[in-house]
């Protein structure tokens, strides 16, 4: 079975610095999905950023962006020139189509940013 | 709908009492999961939905725990017998069938409380 790992389950940072949050997976399976995802207080989980695998470039959307290991099964997220909404737990999360068709979330890490 | 909308937002109960939660998915995603997250924890999958049928229930915690969908619409998740370790969060997340490595779409969630 497929685990999603954050070992960083609190981080701070000050406005307008960079964060980078850290996560981990293990799978044997070599196409699949990578997914970061905001929760804000609102409790709602937004999709931040999502990588396929298969693809060597890194995503980025806007001030997000991850960078992406395969052979060391690592997927971290960095977030540019922080902003006081981006205070939220954030989780990492994968998929594997043709498994068990159900995102797989690591705990969480927690952001505080600082004014 | 715009967006997946889950009720009752917040629930209070009393220790061996039934509760209903509800889902109502986005129009047209046709897949539909629930997951439960636990006061700082990350999200434990419980039940998965392909139209009316549910392929996965491996995340159900205990035979207390039921789930059923409806016009590939509405879900309910049912909780018999409420217990104090039930209070957690419950998401639920809806998805295209043929798209669910796009990411899924959550609600707010229900936070249940057992007193």
């Amino acid at each position: 079975a497929q685990t999603v790992t954050q070992s960083q389950p609190e981080m701070s940072v000050q406005e307008a610095e960079t964060v980078t949050l850290s996560c981990t997976y293990d799978t044997s399976e070599s196409d699949y999905y990578l997914f970061w995802y905001k929760q804000p207080p609102s409790r709602q989980m937004i999709l931040v950023i999502r990588q396929e695998a298969y693809k060597q470039q890194n995503a980025t959307e806007n001030r997000f962006s991850v960078n992406f290991q395969k052979a060391a099964k690592s997927f971290s997220l960095k977030i540019s020139d922080s902003q006081l909404g981006d205070a939220a737990m954030y989780f990492c999360a994968f998929f594997y189509q043709g498994g068990s068709e159900k995102l797989v979330f690591g705990k969480g890490t927690k952001l505080t940013v600082n004014p | 709908g715009a967006g997946v909308s889950q009720s009752p937002s917040n629930k209070v109960t009393e220790k061996g009492k039934d509760v209903e939660l509800r889902c109502d998915p986005i129009s047209g995603h046709t897949a539909l999961y629930w997951y439960r997250q636990r006061l700082g924890q990350g999200l434990e999958f419980l039940i998965y939905f392909q139209g009316n049928s549910a392929p996965d229930k491996s995340g159900l915690p205990s035979d207390r725990f039921s789930a059923e969908r409806t016009g590939e619409s509405v879900s309910t998740l049912t909780i018999q017998r409420t217990q104090q370790e039930d209070s957690a969060v419950y998401l639920c997340a809806s998805s295209f069938w043929d798209r669910p490595n796009y990411g899924y779409t959550f609600g707010s969630g229900t936070r249940l409380t057992v007193v």
